[in-house]
Parts: structure tokens; C-alpha cells; sequence
């Protein structure tokens, strides 16, 4: 059975400083993970994906993800935060190859910025 | 350039009243699905498509109906049986059979209850 848990529901930083959000998963097979973006009122943007490449991912807008199997995690981090990062983050676990119903969403992390 | 329409963005219903939530894809995607999204949780599937004519129950179908008649359409109704329907509601599409690429979004309908 496949779940993801993100460990924070909310994330607060200063502009400039690092963000980590954190995901934790677990899978009965080799899973593919994503994180997605969602601004207030609009759909979800895919940021990054991981699918059995090089475990270190980089996605849109200097964020990155590293799959860590021995951990079970998938954290997003990124160097420096900018207002604009401001958004409600979600991240996803699938087996790979399955079908949509198989395709589990965590309960999202809104990740703040302060001047 | 390619992308899924959902209409309108933001609806209004009165009790007892159904309404009918328009997703519109050009992306040649053969599977398509909806979500219900409630302040503070994940997505909650409501309904998926794989291909024309046939559509699956997610895990929150209850009050909820679809079709989908034409690949590039997969409208969802919310019935009168939804006792709860006030939410965000995401349309995704991307090809059957394959994950790995992730989903593509819609902007999103609010429905809210008056």
C-alpha cells in the first residue's frame, strides 16, 4: 500500500534564507514522486519529478528534491526563498506504471515568506 | 499551447440544485480525472477516465456524476445528493497507463452553496 505524509503543514522563512519541505512515503514497489505548486486560488504546477534516474532532482524556479530510498523521503529544498515561492506545496507518490486511483496526494505544506 | 479549461471559475448553487462543472483538455490525453480539494487536506479523487465511454468511482463519488462522451470533454455534475459540496474542484488529465510524467492541472472551480 502506498501513503505520503508531509511532515509540516506550515513552513514559515525570511526572504533569502533556505526552505525545506519535508515528505516522507512508503510503497510496495519502485515509486515515482513528484511535488507540485499550487498558488492561491489556481491549479496545481508541477515542480519536479523523480522516476528512477539520478536521485538528486531539479524542477522550476531553483528548487530541488532528492530521493532517498534507504529514508523513504522526498524533500523539497531550495537555497533562497523569495516572496514569490509563497504557496501551498503537495507532494505525490505513485508505483510507477499504475493507474490513477493508485495515485496518492499529501495533505499539502503552505510555505510562507517574511520580508 | 496545449492545456486543460475548466469553467467557470467560480459558481454558485442554491440547496437542491444540480450544476454541471465543464473540463475541456487539447492535450490528446487519453485519461482524465477529477478532484475535490477541502482547506487543509490533499486532493480526494471524485471520478477518473481512462478512455471515451467508461469512467471509474474514486474514493469520494457519492453525489457527484460524469461523462465522457468525447476525449477532449469530462464534465462533472454535482448533484443534490451532495450534502457537502462547497470546495475547490481540480480537473488533471495526462496518458493512460503511463504516471510517470505527472498530471497536468486545471485552474480550478470554486463551488460554494448559497
Amino acid at each position: 500500500a502506498q501513503s505520503v505524509t508531509q511532515l509540516d503543514s506550515h513552513v514559515s522563512v525570511s526572504e533569502g534564507t533556505p526552505v525545506l519541505l519535508r515528505c516522507n512515503y512508503s510503497s510496495s514497489y519502485s515509486p515515482s514522486l513528484f511535488w507540485y505548486v499550487q498558488h492561491p486560488n489556481k491549479g496545481l504546477q508541477l515542480l519536479l519529478k523523480y522516476t528512477s534516474a539520478a536521485t538528486l532532482v531539479k524542477g522550476i524556479n531553483g528548487f530541488e528534491a532528492e530521493f532517498k530510498k534507504s529514508e523513504t523521503s522526498f524533500h523539497l529544498t531550495k537555497p533562497s526563498a523569495h516572496m514569490s515561492d509563497a504557496a501551498e506545496y503537495f507532494c505525490v507518490v505513485s508505483d510507477r506504471g499504475s493507474s490513477a486511483s493508485k495515485i496518492i496526494f499529501g495533505s499539502g505544506t503552505r510555505l510562507s515568506i517574511r520580508p | 499551447d496545449g492545456g486543460i479549461t475548466q469553467s467557470p471559475k467560480y459558481l454558485f448553487r442554491k440547496e437542491g440544485q444540480n450544476v454541471t462543472l465543464s473540463c475541456e483538455q487539447n492535450l490528446n490525453h487519453d485519461a482524465m480525472y477529477w478532484y475535490r480539494q477541502d482547506p487543509g487536506q490533499g486532493l480526494r479523487l471524485i471520478y477518473y477516465s481512462q478512455i471515451v465511454n467508461d469512467f471509474q468511482k474514486g474514493d469520494i463519488a457519492e453525489g457527484y456524476s460524469v461523462s465522457r462522451e468525447k476525449k477532449e470533454s469530462f464534465p462533472l455534475t454535482v448533484t443534490s445528493a451532495q450534502k457537502n459540496p462547497t470546495a475547490f474542484y481540480l480537473c488533471a488529465s495526462h496518458q493512460a497507463g503511463d504516471t510517470n510524467y505527472g498530471y497536468t492541472f486545471g485552474s480550478g472551480t470554486r463551488l460554494t452553496v448559497v
